[in-house]
């Protein structure tokens, strides 16, 4: 079994703030990373993916992959209330071994108050 | 834009009936996927399609089945809809290998 953990929260943030969402992975050949934003009755959307080791950085959001430590995290900086939603990590295993499917953590919900 | 549509945001229905949920994606993806997502379980794969007429079974695939007859049409069957299948179902799409995208997602009651 694949498993991907997350912090459910809820993660509470002041506006401005740098909000720090984590997710940890079983699967040591993983090979893509996704993190996707939910906002409540609404589906995920897409909003960072990152492939290598390091730092990849779009507008005010931040994907940190760690392979090593089987660790991958996404910063928000300066938080708006808008940003409050549940976030889902996603894994894509190795090429070849489960046809594509991801797999979901059970998200973090996060709130940034004014 | 890629768009994954799904034939009906809210559905009703009984005990007993068999449920037909719709997805239809524009993009020439190879895989789909639905998901039912309930609070605090997260999203759960029920099933998933690599190629037309094939298929493979997620992690909840009881009480459930699925059609491919088209690539771009996926469809979810609940043979005899039960109360325990209330819940908000998602369907996805994806080039293999890739990044899913999300239809809006069907809310079904099950009376």
């Amino acid at each position: 079994q694949k498993e991907v953990e997350q912090n459910s929260g809820p993660l509470s943030v002041p506006e401005g703030a740098i909000a720090s969402l984590n997710c940890t992975y079983s699967d040591r050949v993983s090979q893509s990373f996704f993190w996707y934003r939910q906002y409540s009755g609404k589906s995920p959307e897409l909003i960072m993916s990152i492939y290598s080791n390091g730092d990849k950085e779009d507008g005010r959001f931040t994907a940190q992959l760690n392979k090593a430590s089987q660790y991958v995290s996404l910063l928000i900086r300066d938080s708006q209330p808008s940003d409050s939603a549940t976030y889902l990590c996603a894994v894509l295993p190795m090429r070849g071994s489960t046809l594509g499917r991801l797999y979901f953590g059970r998200g973090t919900q996060l709130t940034v108050w004014p | 834009d890629v768009k994954v549509t799904q034939s009906s945001r809210y559905l009703v229905k009984r005990t007993g009936e068999k449920v037909f949920l719709e997805c239809v994606q524009d993009m020439d993806h190879e895989n789909m996927f639905w998901y039912r997502q309930d609070p605090g379980l997260g999203l759960r794969l029920i099933y998933f399609s690599y190629d037309v007429k094939m298929k493979e079974k997620g992690d909840i695939p009881e009480g459930y089945s699925v059609s491919r007859e088209k690539k771009e049409r996926f469809s979810l069957i609940l043979e005899s809809a039960s109360t325990n299948q209330t819940s908000m179902y998602l369907c996805a799409s994806s080039f293999i290998y890739n990044e899913q995208f999300f239809g809006p997602g069907t809310r079904l009651t099950v009376l």
